[in-house]
């Protein structure tokens, strides 16, 4: 099993341009995560996924999109991107118990490290 | 609102010695309570978790501690090693429209020799 796989690793963009992150895993994980990572600030939650076709926001979604058509992917879309959005990001994925609970051990991608300029 | 707060932010303990650090949450229904190491330049990995119908757990030298009344929860780390050296971070399931794990703010420890 590869596990979480991330793509791209680095990535350095424009102010206003856009751009999609790509997250997949092959563990038959129902639940999918993206975080972001600021020195000091720990692993914020931008977006959350407990099954195909069901996405959620949430500590920090502004300035992002997600959609999950199949178990396997969950990409992250930067609309417009903003210096603000200069972060390491991590995809992270878990089995659901019953009642749609992600109460297991999260697996965590490589990450990528995006800069905008 | 529905956070975690986690204190110290920074903690420097000598090799042998023991280290500890605490977390708080909001969210009376938490349920799921799990410590997770991230080594530098890496991605976060658990090293233990807890529910909430435990009130200690004990993995070797590393064990977790539950306060579901006080709404607070520990690790603790014995004979500390130079490579426990690393950010830890707590984190709690959240219960919303669905259920999310978030994450406290990250502790960074450095074993001294």
């Amino acid at each position: 099993n590869a596990g979480v796989t991330q793509t791209p690793k680095f990535q350095v963009l424009k102010t206003g341009q856009s751009m999609t992150l790509q997250c997949a895993q092959d563990m038959n994980h129902e639940y999918m995560s993206w975080y972001r990572q600021d020195p000091g600030m720990g692993l914020r939650l931008i977006h959350y996924s407990v099954g195909a076709g069901i996405t959620d926001q949430g500590e920090v979604p502004n300035g992002y999109n997600v959609s999950r058509s199949t178990t396997e992917d969950f990409p992250l879309r930067l609309l417009s991107a903003a210096p603000s959005q200069t972060s390491v990001y991590f995809c992270a994925s878990a089995l659901i118990l019953a009642g749609q609970t992600p109460e297991n051990e999260q697996f965590f991608g490589p990450g990528t490290r995006l800069t905008v300029l | 609102g529905e956070n975690v707060e986690q204190h110290p932010s920074t903690l420097s303990v000598q090799e042998g010695d023991s280290a500890v650090i605490k977390c708080t949450y909001s969210d009376s229904a938490s349920n799921y309570f799990p410590w997770y190491k991230q080594e530098l330049g890496k991605r976060p990995q658990l090293i233990i978790d807890i529910r909430s119908n435990v009130g200690e757990k004990k993995d070797q030298r590393i064990a977790v501690t539950l306060n579901k009344t006080a709404k607070h929860f520990s690790l603790h780390i014995t004979e500390t090693q130079p490579e426990d050296s690393a950010v830890y971070f707590c984190a709690a399931s959240i219960h919303a429209s669905a259920s999310k794990i978030i994450f406290g703010s990250g502790t960074r420890l450095s074993i001294r020799p």
